[in-house]
């Protein structure tokens, strides 16, 4: 079972700053992960998927990278809009699952 | 615009069933793969289960398989989960959330959710 642990639980910055998001995962999942933003009272929405492809309505300052089993998430220039919820999540095609990654909390300073 | 609403959810009791539905609107119902993911109070998120656009293929977590049914009425645009044998940790507010076109793919968007309460 492969398990996604994301870095850090919460991150503290300022408008203007930039992000880094990180979801480690136990075995390699090739680019099979996406990156979902939910903001509060709402419910989480696409944001990136196999790992570096914004999804419709993503704005470019979000990108995504990996390296190995290291994904990353970066948001180059955080606006007011971005402090929410950030979940990495991996799919595997066959048997069908997906697993969720605890989330980040992205905060204001 | 995709719209999912979800309904069925309640409080009933540990073995009890529940089936949840969702009601789909703003898409071709017949074309997606369709999803159910929960999320526990105060855990995380958790994928149940997936249908095929024309629910010949399903999949289930192992937390809820032989338990738990997903099925589908494309002539109604509603997704269905049938929610067996309930238990404590089944407690959970339900999304239902769309796949991709002919495909399960990615999940996205999701519906509001459905609170079951499992409590004697």
């Amino acid at each position: 079972e492969i398990v996604l642990t994301q870095s850090p639980a919460t991150l503290y910055l300022s408008p203007g700053d930039r992000a880094t998001l990180s979801c480690r995962a136990s075995q390699s999942v090739r680019s099979y992960i996406a990156w979902y933003q939910q903001k509060s009272g709402q419910t989480p929405r696409l944001l990136m998927y196999d790992a570096s492809n914004r999804a419709p309505g993503t704005p470019a300052r979000f990108s995504g990278s990996v390296s190995g089993t290291d994904f990353t998430l970066t948001i180059s220039s955080l606006e007011p809009e971005d402090f929410a919820v950030y979940f990495c999540q991996y799919r595997d095609n066959w048997p069908l699952m997906y697993t969720f990654g605890q989330g980040t909390r992205l905060e204001i300073k | 615009q995709v719209k999912l609403v979800e309904s069925g959810g309640g409080v009933v009791q540990p073995g009890r069933s529940l089936r949840l539905s969702c009601s789909a609107s703003g898409l071709i119902f017949s074309n997606y793969g369709m999803h159910w993911v929960r999320r526990a109070p105060g855990k995380g998120l958790e994928w149940v289960s997936s249908i095929s656009f024309d629910g010949s293929k399903t999949f289930y977590a192992d937390s809820v398989r032989g338990r738990f049914t997903i099925s589908r009425d494309n002539s109604k645009s509603t997704l269905y989960l049938q929610m067996d044998s309930l238990r404590s940790d089944d407690m959970a507010v339900y999304h239902c959330a769309k796949g991709s076109y002919y495909d399960f793919g990615w999940i996205d968007p999701w519906g509001q959710g459905t609170l079951v309460t499992v409590s004697t």
